[in-house]
């Protein structure tokens, strides 16, 4: 059974920074392609940025592009999005799921980020 | 790149059919098969319910079903249930990632 297990969210002030991971099991990880999808308060999903499994390929979405990274340890099975310079906007919660080419699969439960002061 | 365009809506009594529209363009829907549909509850991470248009994973009932004519997939769902309530989003392949639609909430009436 595939799982998903985020962590490293929080109540950060705007123009902090924060670290979120993913850790995966039940999977062969370097396979497969990651993605990180985020849902405000109330709002519908927004893709944010994914990385393919041997790192070729990393792509992100216009709101965070110049802000958020993307990386992945394939020995550790995890993946994760370093967020700088975090706005009120970036508030919500961060899913990580595997993707492959027909979209999201397998989701995380998600990470709570709340960015105010 | 906008959002999938989803009614906001759709309800129906329990054991009816309903069916949930996803609306893109000749980039997105109608460029490729890969359109995906997927089902959140309250609190609930999101939950894959069909995937490359008409395919649904194990463990999905066959109550849901997935097809696309152009630019427009839909999802419909027979024989209501009431645990069938909740938010439904579709998302398309957009030659590098996916892009969802804003979502549809399902009410069982």
């Amino acid at each position: 059974e595939v799982r998903l297990v985020e962590s490293g969210g929080g109540l950060v002030e705007p123009g902090g920074s924060l670290r979120l991971s993913c850790a995966a099991s039940g999977l062969t990880f370097s396979s497969y392609s990651m993605t990180w999808v985020r849902q405000a308060p109330g709002k519908g999903l927004e893709w944010v940025s994914s990385l393919s499994g041997d790192t070729t390929y990393i792509y992100y979405a216009d709101s965070v592009k110049g802000r958020f990274t993307i990386s992945r340890d394939n020995a550790k099975n995890s993946v994760y999005l370093q967020m700088n310079s975090l706005r009120g906007d970036d508030t919500a919660v961060y899913y990580c799921a595997t993707d492959p080419a027909g979209g999201p699969d397998h989701w995380g439960q998600g990470t709570l980020v709340t960015v105010s002061s | 790149q906008s959002a999938l365009t989803q009614p906001p809506s759709a309800s129906g009594s329990p054991g009816q059919s309903v069916t949930i529209s996803c609306t893109g363009t000749s980039s997105d829907v109608g460029a490729y098969n890969y359109v995906s549909w997927y089902q959140q509850h309250p609190g609930k991470a999101p939950n894959l319910m069909i995937y490359e248009v008409n395919k649904r994973p194990s463990g999905v009932p066959d109550r849901f079903s997935g097809s696309k004519s152009d630019n427009t997939a839909s999802l419909t769902v027979s024989g209501l249930q009431a645990e069938d309530e909740a938010d439904y989003y579709c998302s398309s392949f957009l030659g590098t990632h996916n892009i969802f639609g804003g979502g549809t909430k399902l009410t069982v009436l």
